[in-house]
């Protein structure tokens, strides 16, 4: 079975200044996507990045970008230019296809980050 | 372009209650997946439907059941409601077909039970 894990609970960030968020799951698969959502105390799940496992190019976003290590199983996001808007919960995710087109997310426990002015 | 919509935004039940969150798929799709969030956790995957099926299920029990409308909106259904119901139920929703099927979610339901 598919894990996702998460090892940082709580992170902060001055704004302006970079963070990375860690991600590492376990699979034996070799096509699966992966994602990181955000969710603001708002409570609405936003999608942030997505990366295709068969790709070897990161993903980029504007101020977010992925390092995708397919080898190590990790998945890093990575907030450039933090801003304070950029408080929320992240949760990483991983997604592959079942049978008959189906699918289904495995998140991980989310790293809480909270931006400082 | 509407969004995923999810009804009601709370509702407080006692155990042995039944209860209904409904939920609107974004304009387009035809995939929805529910899923629940306990306090500080991550979202569990409940079900998914496509094509008024259900094509997909996670570790839950039949107390946990669903049904997909023509117009592809979604009902989650729980009987029998334990403490341990208590949670964030976010709805999802996805185009089948379109590779990587990335899910787009509602705002949830949140469930008290007491």
């Amino acid at each position: 079975a598919q894990t996702v894990t998460q090892s940082q609970p709580e992170m902060s960030v001055q704004e302006a200044e970079t963070v990375t968020l860690s991600c590492t799951y376990d699979t034996s698969e070799s096509n699966y996507y992966l994602f990181w959502y955000k969710q603001p105390p708002s409570r609405q799940m936003i999608l942030v990045i997505r990366q295709e496992a068969y790709k070897q190019q990161n993903a980029t976003e504007n101020r977010f970008s992925v390092n995708f290590q397919k080898a190590a199983k990790s998945f890093s996001l990575k907030i450039s230019d933090s801003q304070l808007g950029d408080t929320a919960m992240y949760f990483c995710a991983f997604m592959k296809h079942g049978p008959s087109g189906t699918y289904k997310y495995i998140f991980g426990t989310g790293t809480r980050l909270k931006v400082l002015a | 372009d509407a969004g995923v919509t999810q009804s009601p935004t709370h509702l407080i039940k006692t155990r042995g209650q039944q209860v209904t969150l409904r939920c609107s798929p974004k304009s387009g799709h035809d995939t929805v997946s529910w899923y629940q969030q306990a306090l500080g956790q991550g979202p569990q995957f409940i079900f998914q439907y496509y094509e008024e099926e259900e094509r997909q299920r996670g570790n839950f029990p039949d107390r946990f059941s669903g049904h997909q409308f023509p117009n592809y909106s979604s009902e989650l259904n729980v009987n029998a409601l334990l403490l341990g119901d208590s949670a964030l139920y976010l709805c999802a929703s996805s185009l089948a077909g379109t590779g990587g099927d990335t899910q787009y979610f509602g705002p949830g339901t949140r469930l008290t039970v007491l």
